[in-house]
């Protein structure tokens, strides 16, 4: 069974640092990409980026570009979203999510069809 | 950037269809696909590839995708459908682009 685990809920202050996780089992974790999602509270959906843990290629949003650093250990099947001064405005659930897909002349199918539970991350001081 | 565009809400009464719209430029030239999310929830996918189900999810959700408007339709809908749905599909200058999200209630 396809399971993605998230690490728990953190209240942290403005300017300090976290990295939250993302364990991946029962599947073959360094030939998918994984994807980092962010949802404000009451809000929708949001891409951050992505990361193949089998060579570590990383794509960003534009929006998180420099505000965040995912990374994975492949030996480990974790993948990483890290911040190195987080701010109030950072408060959100964060998910990560396996991705699918595949393109032909040039469309590109690529879904989420795993997803893991949810990091809540809250800034306040 | 791509923009992809949907209601904010949309009302059913149990057992009719219900019908949710997805618009952005040129989306039919794109693959779509759908999740649904309940509250406290993590999203499902319930749509991809335009119209396709992954196992599990139940006949009555079905996909389209033409034009710039790509619509999940839910027939016969359910109390248990009352979720937020978001589109998404990925442009090779955004990547990964979500649907401003629609709400779903079953009156």
């Amino acid at each position: 069974e396809v399971q993605l685990v998230q690490s728990g809920a953190e209240v942290k202050k403005p300017g300090e640092s976290l990295k939250i996780s993302c364990k991946g089992s029962g599947y073959s974790f360094t030939t998918y990409w994984i994807g980092w999602v962010r949802q404000m509270p009451g809000k929708g959906l949001e891409w951050m980026g992505i990361i193949y843990p089998g060579d570590s290629d990383t794509r960003y949003s534009p929006s998180f570009q420099g505000q965040v650093t995912i990374s994975a250990g492949k030996s480990i099947s974790t993948a990483y979203l890290q911040w190195s001064s987080l701010k109030a405005s950072d408060t959100a659930i964060y998910y990560c999510a396996r991705r699918l897909g595949y393109c032909s002349g040039g469309r590109c199918s690529y879904f989420f069809d795993y997803w893991g539970q949810g990091t809540l991350v809250t800034v306040s001081s | 950037s791509y923009e992809l565009t949907q209601p904010p809400s949309v009302s059913v009464s149990p057992g009719q269809t219900a019908s949710i719209t997805c618009s952005g430029d040129k989306l039919g030239e794109k693959y779509v696909c759908w999740y649904q999310q309940k509250p406290g929830q993590s999203p499902v996918l319930v749509i991809y590839e335009d119209s396709k189900r992954p196992s599990g999810i139940p006949e009555r959700f079905s996909g389209s995708n033409s034009g710039n408007t790509a619509t999940l339709t839910i027939s016969g809908t359910q109390a248990v459908d009352e979720a937020d749905y978001y589109c998404q599909a990925w442009d090779s200058s955004t990547n990964y682009v979500f649907g401003t999200g629609t709400k779903v209630t079953v009156l």
